[in-house]
C-alpha cells in the first residue's frame, strides 16, 4: 500500500484565478497515476491516468504533470470557475490496480 | 452505454449483522474494484475482482468479501458489523486490471449502529 499525500487540503480561490495541488507518493514500484474530480453528491469522474515519467496531459482547463522519478504529481487549473468547485483525488497505482487514494485537496472557486 | 450501478444508496444495520451491497459494472467492463471511503479519508482499497477471481486485496479483513457474477456484477459482502465499517463504499468498473481508467458508481452510505 503506497503512502500518498496530497497538498493542501483544501483551498478557497477567487473566480478567475490559476490554482494548483500537489499529489506525492512513493517512486518506487510505481505502475499508473490516476487523478479523479468528486463533486459533491457524485460519483468520482476520472480526469487522467498517467504512466509515464514526463507525462503531461490536459483537458481544458486542466493539465496534470508527472514525476514518477521523485514521485510527484501537478494538477493545475487555469482560470478557476465555480463548476470546478470539488475534491480533487491522486491515486497511485503500483499494479495490478492496487490503488492508493490520497485524502483529497478540496477546492471552493468564490463567485 | 450504462454507467456503474450500486445498491442500495443508503442502508442502516446494527452491530454483528451481515451486509450485502451490489455493483453493476459498466459494459463492456471486466474488472471491478471496491472501495471504503471513511469520513475525512480518501477511498481506500479493498479488494478488485477480474473475470470473476479475486486479483488483489488491500488491509481488510476476512469478513470482508466478495463475489463477481459472469455478467461481471459484483457483491461486497461485510460479516460481524463494526461500527467503524460506516463509511461510504465506492465500486468502480474498468476495461482491465492494470492502471486501466475506472468508472465510478454514486456509492452506497452504509451505517452500523
Amino acid at each position: 500500500i503506497l503512502n500518498v499525500e496530497q497538498s493542501p487540503q483544501s483551498l478557497h480561490v477567487q473566480e478567475g484565478d490559476s490554482t494548483n495541488f500537489t499529489c506525492s507518493f512513493p517512486s518506487s514500484n510505481f505502475y499508473a497515476l490516476h487523478w479523479y474530480r468528486w463533486e459533491t453528491a457524485k460519483s468520482p469522474e476520472a480526469l487522467f491516468v498517467m504512466t509515464l515519467n514526463g507525462d503531461e496531459k490536459k483537458k481544458g482547463r486542466i493539465s496534470a504533470t508527472l514525476n514518477t522519478k521523485e514521485g510527484y504529481s501537478y494538477l493545475y487549473i487555469k482560470g478557476s470557475q465555480p463548476e470546478d468547485s470539488a475534491t480533487y483525488l491522486c491515486a497511485p497505482s503500483g499494479g495490478y490496480q492496487k490503488v492508493t487514494f490520497g485524502t483529497g485537496t478540496k477546492l471552493q472557486v468564490i463567485p | 452505454e450504462t454507467g456503474v450501478t450500486q445498491s442500495p444508496t443508503h442502508l442502516i444495520k446494527t452491530r454483528g449483522q451481515q451486509v450485502t451491497l451490489r455493483c453493476s459494472s459498466q459494459s463492456g467492463h471486466n474488472t471491478v474494484s471496491w472501495y471504503q471511503q471513511a469520513l475525512g479519508q480518501g477511498p481506500q482499497f479493498i479488494f478488485q475482482y477480474y473475470r470473476e477471481e479475486e486479483n488483489g486485496r488491500g488491509n481488510f479483513p476476512p469478513r470482508f468479501s466478495g463475489l463477481q457474477f459472469p455478467n461481471y456484477s459484483s457483491e461486497l459482502n461485510v460479516n460481524a458489523l463494526e461500527l467503524d465499517d460506516s463509511a461510504l463504499y465506492l465500486c468502480a468498473s474498468s476495461s482491465g486490471p492494470q492502471g486501466n481508467e475506472q468508472f465510478f458508481g454514486p456509492g452506497t452510505r452504509l451505517t452500523v449502529l
